[in-house]
């Protein structure tokens, strides 16, 4: 079965620290991977994907990802985090047989403080 | 640059009612996704039709049925509604070829 789990509830980080939210992936075929971002009361908005090619992934707000076969990860990561970066964050994968299905983790609320 | 359309954004219902939710997608956007988000939980899959056609299946109970029209918008039929049905539900929208959905902003759903 696919499946993502993000070990962390809630992520807290100083403004201009360095970031990382986890992700971690278990599926059967070739993983396509995602991340999300939520703000309040808001839809999910897409951040960036990992399909092939680059372990690293370069996406929207500065956010990057790195996909980690071995270790079966694809964290997110930000060099200096912002303030206005405090959301909630979910990791997704998409099934590589069947490709309407999402996977999505429980989320991590990261919070930036000044 | 368009994007996902969902509408009502807020609808306030009774328990044993029925509701309606539609969604637009993006231009060319052939596949359409429903997800059901309860307060802080994460997006759970519903259902979703590709070239309108019912595509996959998730945790979508009996009591709701979904359709994609000829022009790509979708609805999302809800009878028989219950209290635990109150959340947030997002539509979303992707081109077959490529991987990423585009969510719309949701329809915050509530039973009294």
């Amino acid at each position: 079965a696919q499946s993502v789990a993000q070990p962390e509830d809630q992520v807290n980080v100083a403004e201009g620290n360095p970031l990382t939210v986890k992700c971690t992936y278990s599926v059967s075929g070739n993983p396509y991977l995602f991340w999300y971002v939520q703000y309040p009361n808001r839809g999910l908005q897409f951040l960036l994907k990992y399909i092939t090619g680059d372990n690293l992934v370069k996406g929207s707000y500065g956010f990057e990802a790195e996909f980690n076969k071995s270790q079966t990860s694809f964290h997110l990561k930000k060099p200096s985090a912002l303030v206005s970066d405090s959301a909630l964050y979910f990791c997704a994968v998409r099934d590589s047989d069947n490709f309407n299905k999402f996977y999505f983790g429980s989320g991590t609320k990261l919070n930036v403080k000044p | 640059a368009a994007g996902v359309i969902q509408s009502p954004r807020h609808l306030i219902k009774e328990k044993r009612e029925t509701a309606t939710l539609k969604c637009y997608p993006i231009p060319r956007h052939d596949t359409v996704y429903w997800y059901q988000q309860g307060p802080g939980q994460d997006p759970q899959f519903l259902i979703s039709f590709y070239e309108k056609m019912q595509s996959d299946k998730g945790s979508i109970p009996d009591r709701f049925s979904a359709q994609q029209f000829s022009d790509y918008h979708s609805e999302l039929n809800m009878s028989s509604l219950e209290l635990g049905d109150s959340a947030l539900y997002f539509c979303a929208s992707s081109f077959r070829l490529t991987n990423e959905q585009f969510f719309g902003p949701g329809t915050r759903l509530t039973v009294l």
